[in-house]
């Protein structure tokens, strides 16, 4: 069975200061990997994704993520957070042969001026 | 920009009450799928749908959910008889493709059961 782990439900950080949001997967064969974004009151908006092609991947609004094998990661990360990345995070994984994602339970990211 | 919409935006009903809930997926669209995210919780994976036929369905999508493409553009979610525990955001999504393609999700619907 597939499924992710996000590891702290609040993180805060300063305007300008670097992000990181952590995303372990469990997954028995080789995972597709994704970050959403939710904005409040909206749906969920990709950030980027992971398909078995670089392991290093560019996203929109500044934000890239580390395809980690050894470590079963995906870790998402940005030099330097504005305001407008306030929001809600959710890391997902599946794999060939399913549909369905399986979400995290969320990372809300606060930023403070 | 296609998006996927939804509608209604909130929805409250009585609890025993039929709901429909209603998603235009982006048309050059094959897969489609509903998730559902409880106040609070994460968002958990109900069912998807694809040539017209349900291809995948989770523990939650029991005998009182139903789907249904209409005709080519809709994609509805039917709760039979509604329960308090239904009450929460219902996202449709939909996808060119299966696993690896990126699912793109409507704004949701709130529902409310009372």
């Amino acid at each position: 069975a597939q499924s992710v782990t996000q590891l702290g439900s609040h993180v805060s950080v300063s305007e300008g200061a670097l992000v990181l949001l952590r995303c372990n997967y469990s997954s028995s064969v080789p995972p597709y990997l994704f970050w959403y974004v939710q904005y409040p009151n909206q749906g969920l908006q990709l950030l980027l994704k992971y398909t078995s092609a670089a392991t290093l991947v560019k996203g929109i609004n500044g934000f890239e993520a580390e395809f980690k094998k050894s470590e079963t990661s995906f870790h998402l990360t940005k030099p330097s957070a504005h305001m407008r990345d306030a929001a809600e995070y959710f890391c997902a994984v599946t794999n060939t042969g399913f549909q369905k994602l399986v979400f995290g339970t969320g990372t809300r990211l606060l930023v403070s001026p | 920009e296609p998006e996927v919409t939804q509608t209604p935006s909130h929805q409250v009903t009585q609890m025993g009450q039929e709901v429909i809930l209603r998603c235009v997926p982006i048309s050059n669209h094959l897969y489609f799928y509903w998730y559902r995210q409880i106040l609070g919780q994460k968002v958990e994976f109900l069912v998807s749908f694809y040539n017209n036929e349900i291809s995948e369905k989770s523990e939650i999508f029991d005998d009182q959910f139903s789907v249904e493409r209409p005709d080519g553009s809709n994609f509805t979610l039917k709760i039979r008889s509604t329960k308090l525990e239904d009450s929460a955001m219902y996202f449709c999504a939909s996808s060119e493709g299966a696993s690896g393609y990126e699912q793109y999700f409507g704004p949701g619907t709130r529902l409310t059961v009372t």
